[in-house]
């Protein structure tokens, strides 16, 4: 069973502040690692897929890094608008597996 | 462009009673399909997954099916649901293959309570 732990599994913050959340796989036979955005009454639409240690990825005000030799990614969240509140999951694969999803940061941006 | 539709959004059933939900792909061929679950305070678990027609992998013992009678079509079934099964079913797809770098595009989801 792999694990991937998610942090903190809720936040609140106000409009206007940046935020980041972590989230932490196994080190071994690394492929890629996926964020997904999910806002209430949706479905999980993809943020990024990151597969090179170092990568970092940006969409707007938000953006990801990828350690992969540690085994932890961090998405940030410049300038948190109400919009951006959600629930974010990161999603691990590695060989041989599909992909194992975390608990989910669930992030409450009030204005 | 691809869509995917998944129903029906809502079900309540009584337990020992059967279930099927349905989710179809189109604007693509020979998708890789999936059934996720995301149980009360916790995070989506892999149910089934299937590469083609009539393959179907499980990640998880339980008293759910999948089968995939077509390229896009597939489908989540029990014969007699327990109360544990309550939940939020996602059906997903992703291009074919496994280098992970493919991502998910999720249905709307289905939200089963069984009493």
């Amino acid at each position: 069973i792999l694990n991937v732990e998610q942090s903190p599994q809720s936040l609140h913050v106000q409009e206007g502040d940046s935020t980041n959340f972590t989230c932490s796989f196994p080190s071994s036979n690394f492929y890629a690692l996926h964020w997904y955005r999910w806002e209430t009454a949706k479905s999980p639409e993809a943020l990024f897929v990151m597969t090179l240690n170092g990568d970092e990825k940006k969409k707007g005000r938000i953006s990801a890094t990828l350690n992969t030799k540690e085994g932890y990614s961090y998405l940030y969240i410049k300038g948190s608008q109400p919009e951006d509140s959600a629930t974010y999951l990161c999603a691990f694969y590695n060989a041989g597996n599909m992909l194992t999803f975390g608990g989910g940061t669930r992030l409450m941006v009030k204005p | 462009s691809q869509t995917i539709h998944q129903w029906p959004a809502t079900l309540v059933q009584p337990v020992g009673s059967p279930l099927s939900l349905e989710c179809t792909v189109e604007g693509t061929s020979n998708p890789n399909l999936y059934w996720y679950r995301q149980a009360a305070g916790r995070g989506l678990q892999l149910l089934f997954y299937s590469v083609g027609i009539g393959q179907i992998s499980s990640e998880v013992p339980q008293n759910l099916s999948a089968s995939r009678p077509q390229d896009r079509q597939f489908i989540l079934s029990s014969k007699k649901l327990l109360l544990s099964d309550s939940g939020f079913y996602l059906c997903a797809w992703s291009a074919l293959g496994r280098s992970g770098a493919n991502v998910l595009t999720f249905g709307a989801g289905s939200r089963l309570t069984v009493l």
